[in-house]
């Protein structure tokens, strides 16, 4: 299986500051890649598909770079509905596997 | 659009079979090139990916549980089932139903349903 892993695990930023998240996979995975967020009590929420593509209606403030092993996810301004935790995975091949999620909070 | 609900006993005893259905509205889970695929959440816990169907039945599991996972379809009720067989204490989670494009795995989710094993 592909391992992917995630850092940081946690993350505390102020309102309209930058954040990045990283998602490093165990082998090389092409574009292949999602990101999700996930509110407490709520399921997952595509965001970012083949690594970079926006998933219509999502805000343009979320981005996502990256191929083969590394892989950026990028909020330009933190917005406090922002508040979640993120998650990457890829599907390069089955079985599909996450990264271990960023639990993301307001400083 | 789409929309996807997980349904089933949210208490199931140990060495018993979980059973859980997805029922899927705004479109036919029959048609298109979709994959229909499960996946579960411990609390607290990151996600985990159990398997997938695509519309012609065929499956895929994740080697973790593939001895005790099937899923399938009922077309006449647009539904796809889960069966976990042999639970343990382990397999607490809130359990998810995906939607699958060929090219964009698990863009639709349900709103997943909380399973708990014990006697």
């Amino acid at each position: 299986d592909i391992q992917m892993t995630q850092s940081p695990s946690s993350l505390s930023a102020s309102v309209g500051a930058k954040v990045t998240i990283t998602c490093q996979a165990s082998q090389d995975i092409s574009y292949y890649l999602n990101w999700y967020q996930q509110k407490p009590g709520k399921a997952p929420e595509l965001l970012i598909y083949d690594a970079s593509n926006l998933e219509t209606g999502v805000p343009s403030r979320f981005s996502g770079s990256g191929s083969g092993t590394d892989f950026t996810f990028t909020i330009s301004s933190l917005q406090p509905e922002d508040i979640a935790t993120y998650y990457c995975q890829h599907y390069d091949n089955l079985p599909y596997t996450f990264g271990q999620g960023t639990k993301l909070e307001i400083k | 659009q789409v929309q996807l609900q997980e349904s089933g006993p949210g208490l199931v005893k140990p060495s018993q079979t979980l059973s859980l259905t997805c029922t899927v509205s705004g479109g036919s889970i029959s048609s298109g090139s979709y994959y229909w695929s499960w996946i579960r959440q411990p609390a607290g816990k990151g996600l985990e990916w159990i398997g997938r169907i695509y519309t012609n039945g065929s499956t895929k599991y994740n080697p973790s549980l593939k001895s005790r996972v099937t899923i399938s379809l009922d077309t006449s009720k647009n539904q796809l089932s889960l069966k976990l067989s042999s639970v343990t204490a382990a397999d607490t989670a809130v359990y998810y139903c995906a939607r699958d494009l060929v090219d964009i795995p698990m863009d639709v989710w349900g709103k997943g349903t909380t399973v708990t094993v014990s006697s």
